[in-house]
């Protein structure tokens, strides 16, 4: 069974970049799994942030951005804002009709 | 406006049968992909089952042989019936379209409470 990860935590100083990565316990993720992200808050359903790699959704600031980054994909955030505190998803199309999250990174932004 | 309101959760005891409902407004369900995904209390996203334009269906294997999922055209409605329920289906079910496999899951219904407890 492949295990899509994430990492668990991360902390990002206000005004400051972070990379959250989203990678394949086994093997190594390429533009042909789509990953895409989301970001969610407690209470809230998850918003998309980012599809096809590194294509923003409608009305996400440009600084998110996503892309291929040695054998993960990877989430950027560039000059990171206290609303960035959040939960963030990868999610990768592992073929046959199957979708496969991972785990989830929780941002605090302090 | 593109739009998604689940309905039908609930308390259900485990072996029992639960139908949600996906209502969509502004796009035809059965022109894309649609899906569900749930999120047990404290926990992360999972994908449950995806329809294709097509009518082809799939699932994740926590859900094979007890989860069917199915649309109604003309009701524009996505639906999961769940069968044989188990406490670890206890989770805030999301139908979410897909438009294709490379787009991801956009958008989101706002999600409804599926609680298997005895």
């Amino acid at each position: 069974q492949t295990v899509v990860t994430q990492e668990p935590s991360f902390s990002v100083s206000p005004g400051g970049t972070v990379t959250l990565t989203c990678g394949l316990s086994s093997g190594s993720v390429s533009t042909t799994y789509y990953p895409s992200w989301y970001q969610q808050t407690p209470g809230q359903a998850p918003r998309t942030l980012i599809y096809s790699t590194n294509t923003r959704s409608s009305g996400v600031p440009d600084r998110f951005s996503g892309s291929i980054l040695g054998n993960k994909a990877a989430l950027t955030i560039t000059g990171a804002q206290a609303d960035d505190d959040s939960d963030y998803y990868c999610v990768l199309y592992m073929g046959g009709g199957s979708w496969v999250f991972g785990g989830g990174t929780k941002l605090t932004v302090l | 406006e593109v739009r998604l309101v689940e309905s039908g959760g609930g308390l259900i005891q485990p072996g029992g049968s639960l139908r949600l409902s996906c209502a969509a407004s502004g796009f035809t369900v059965t022109s894309n992909y649609m899906s569900w995904v749930r999120q047990a209390p404290g926990k992360g996203l999972e994908w449950v089952s995806v329809i294709y334009s097509g009518g082809s269906t799939y699932y994740a294997d926590s859900v094979k042989g007890r989860f069917t999922i199915s649309r109604d055209t003309s009701k524009n409605t996505l639906y999961l019936q769940m069968n044989s329920l188990r406490a670890e289906d206890t989770a805030v079910y999301y139908c979410a379209r897909l438009e294709t496999k490379r787009t991801g899951f956009d958008p989101w219904g706002l999600g409804t409470l599926v609680t298997v407890s005895s």
